[in-house]
């Protein structure tokens, strides 16, 4: 069946540095996202990633703190810039009609922690 | 845009009775209702979902419905184990639009 890679599961980062986020699907598909989930709270959207063009961003979150990449029908990137620990959540990324689900398919999640 | 509201935050029920979870949504156009099922430090999971054109969906213990006129929708979960408990999420999208979450709703049964 068709899957949803994320890595890394997990980092630890100090204050003013950078992460790249990686989610790659082993099928084609139109619709990728990135949401954000902070402790205990339910699942933001950042963005709205493109296939060759600029990324959709919503309400406060802005291209230059989360940039991303989609390259192709199958992967893209989210990277995290200059982090302070008010960034410290879980980044997830999502497809739309992935396999026979209809629905929403989420990755694994990175839990990112900035110290 | 679009903008749901989740109620209860928290549930606890005895295991074996039901549990029900309400969802608002204020787009008349959103056509699309999913649940998500989430367990600690795990990815959210598809439970169940509802399109606009049909006002209820069962799959074995969990059934969903739609009021498309009140604009709710509501999870209803039957004779609840322990292994039911979990945070959902509902959610609600049209067309190409992204999907927007409510705020969860914290499940526990009691055994």
């Amino acid at each position: 069946s068709a899957v949803i890679s994320q890595k890394p599961s997990r980092d630890i980062c100090q204050r003013g540095t950078s992460l790249t986020i990686q989610c790659q699907v082993d099928s084609q598909v139109t619709m990728m996202f990135w949401y954000r989930q902070q402790p205990g709270q339910s699942l933001t959207l950042i963005a709205t990633a493109n296939q060759g063009s600029e990324a959709t961003y919503e309400s406060g979150f802005v291209i230059d703190k989360f940039p991303i990449s989609r390259p192709n029908l199958t992967f893209s990137t989210l990277t995290v810039s200059n982090m302070s620990p008010e960034d410290s959540s879980i980044y997830l990324c999502s497809v739309e009609g992935l396999g026979v689900t209809v629905g929403y398919t989420f990755g694994s999640g990175t839990r990112l922690t900035v110290v | 845009g679009e903008n749901v509201e989740q109620h209860p935050s928290t549930l606890s029920v005895q295991e074996g009775d039901s549990a029900v979870i309400k969802c608002t949504y204020s787009d008349s156009a959103s056509n699309y209702f999913p649940w998500y099922k989430q367990e600690l430090g795990k990815r959210p999971q598809l439970i169940i979902d509802i399109r606009s054109n049909v006002g209820e969906k069962k799959d074995q213990r969990i059934a969903v419905t739609l009021n498309k006129t009140a604009k709710h929708f509501s999870l209803h979960i039957t004779e609840t184990q322990p292994e039911d408990s979990a945070v959902y999420f509902c959610a609600s999208n049209s067309g190409n639009t992204p999907l927007v979450f409510g705020k969860g709703t914290r499940l526990s049964v009691i055994a």
